[in-house]
């Protein structure tokens, strides 16, 4: 009965590979995010996505791109890794998100990826 | 530009009492919440505050004044599982989530 589950926990893979993560909620949320913890632990955010919207930040590199099969998933690929990108990413997901939302963010237990 | 600050770490002992400051400047304000993460686990929803005053949730409280852009996390009775770190997190005009970098409170016995 998980809220928000992403796959996979632990991700080891080499410069230059393509990988997703992935991320489903079962809370019947309307918006999904994208967030990256570094090493000094600053939630950094991605990307927020619902039916109406996607907002990028802008200082993502292109190479990160979520993708959303339907309203309760919201995949993260990206492309080309680089080691900057090892850090651990988090999904979350809120109630009537985007616009004039002030509904508290439930996450995923994140994904480690490290980058060798 | 946008901003919050709260410190970056804390040590308190079993039973005592901490606070845990934060403060924001925002492009407007919509609210602030709390979150709370333990080491390798994600963050967990604890408080949210729009308007000013102090709001109780059995051992946390959280307190909010618009006016000096400032709020802090009100932790009593103090046990060891709540070491953790604490996130501060400011919503802006736009709805947007302005995240602080976290204070890591440390418990002793």
């Amino acid at each position: 009965d998980t809220a928000v589950s992403q796959t996979p926990k632990y991700l080891v893979t080499q410069m230059g590979n393509d990988k997703s993560i992935k991320c489903e909620q079962n809370l019947g949320h309307d918006t999904m995010y994208w967030y990256k913890q570094d090493s000094k632990k600053f939630l950094k955010i991605m990307f927020s996505y619902n039916n109406k919207e996607l907002i990028i930040n802008e200082t993502v590199p292109n190479r990160f791109s979520p993708k959303s099969p339907d309203k309760a998933h919201l995949n993260l690929h990206i492309n080309s890794l680089e080691l900057g990108d090892s850090a651990v990413y988090f999904c979350a997901s809120s109630q009537d998100g985007g616009q004039h939302s002030n509904q508290p963010q439930h996450f995923g237990d994140g994904t480690r990826l490290s980058i060798l | 530009g946008q901003n919050i600050d709260q410190p970056t770490e804390m040590t308190a002992t079993e039973g005592a009492i901490v606070q845990i400051n934060c403060t924001y400047q925002t492009s407007g304000f919509n609210g602030l919440f709390w979150y709370q993460q333990h080491a390798g686990e994600a963050p967990t929803f604890l408080s949210y505050n729009v308007l000013d005053g102090l709001e109780e949730k059995g051992r946390f409280s959280s307190f909010l004044s618009r006016s000096k852009g400032y709020s802090y996390l009100l932790l009593k009775e103090l046990q060891m599982k709540d070491s953790a770190s604490y996130l501060c997190a400011a919503l802006d005009s736009n709805y947007q989530l302005i995240w602080g970098a976290g204070t890591k409170l440390i418990i002793k016995p």
